[in-house]
């Protein structure tokens, strides 16, 4: 089966810098991963995907990297802002098309 | 708009009684699922249902049941089974041409 980690269960950065969050997965079979945010007492939301034909994709603020070769996911934002504070998951599909679930990182955003 | 809701927000169970958490959807979504998250952890699967009619456990079906009798309705119900129900839970769909999920904005469930 799937397995997914996060490398930090918290991360702290200063307002206006960059964010990384990073994920490792485990079946090299994956093809879909997606990140989410979730802010305190609310449902995840979706942030930005990415299959496993690409190597980056950028949405607004936000890059997703993917390295297939070490099985390996990051988000990156950009000039980060407070309301970017909340709890990031990625999350993997494989040949089952069901998703599994990271951990989650919580980003909190200093002023 | 389309979307996927969950009631109530919030839920208060007394030891022994069960309880039954609505999400309604109606994005025509073919797919459902029920996630449990505990503090600080992630998302656990309880159930799931592919299409009406039919639903399969999760890797923490214990203590809960469910069921599918219309495409947009997949209530669960927390039974007095489920020794440690006090948890967040979610309710996500999907449709079966996309791989991600839209969840619904919770339902925090308290044993008092």
């Amino acid at each position: 089966g799937e397995s997914v980690g996060l490398h930090l269960p918290t991360l702290s950065v200063q307002e206006g810098d960059n964010s990384i969050i990073n994920c490792a997965y485990s079946n090299s079979a994956s093809d879909y991963f997606i990140w989410y945010k979730q802010e305190s007492g609310k449902g995840p939301q979706f942030i930005i995907d990415i299959r496993s034909n690409m190597d980056k994709r950028q949405g607004q603020r936000v890059t997703v990297l993917l390295n297939k070769t070490v099985k390996h996911l990051s988000l990156q934002i950009a000039a980060t802002q407070p309301g970017d504070s909340a709890v990031y998951f990625c999350a993997v599909s494989g040949s089952a098309r069901q998703l599994t679930f990271g951990s989650g990182t919580q980003l909190t955003v200093l002023p | 708009d389309g979307g996927i809701t969950q009631s109530p927000k919030y839920l208060f169970r007394k030891e022994g009684q069960n309880v039954t958490l609505s999400c309604e959807q109606n994005l025509n979504h073919d797919a459902m699922y029920w996630y449990r998250q505990d503090p600080g952890q992630g998302l656990r699967l309880i159930y799931y249902s592919q299409i009406v009619n039919d639903f399969q456990k999760g890797d923490i079906a214990e203590g809960y049941s469910v069921s599918r009798e219309k495409k947009e309705s997949f209530p669960l119900t927390v039974t007095s089974a489920q020794k440690n129900p006090t948890a967040f839970y979610l309710c996500a769909s999907k449709s079966g041409q996309t791989a991600g999920y839209t969840f619904g904005s919770g339902t925090r469930l308290t044993v008092v």
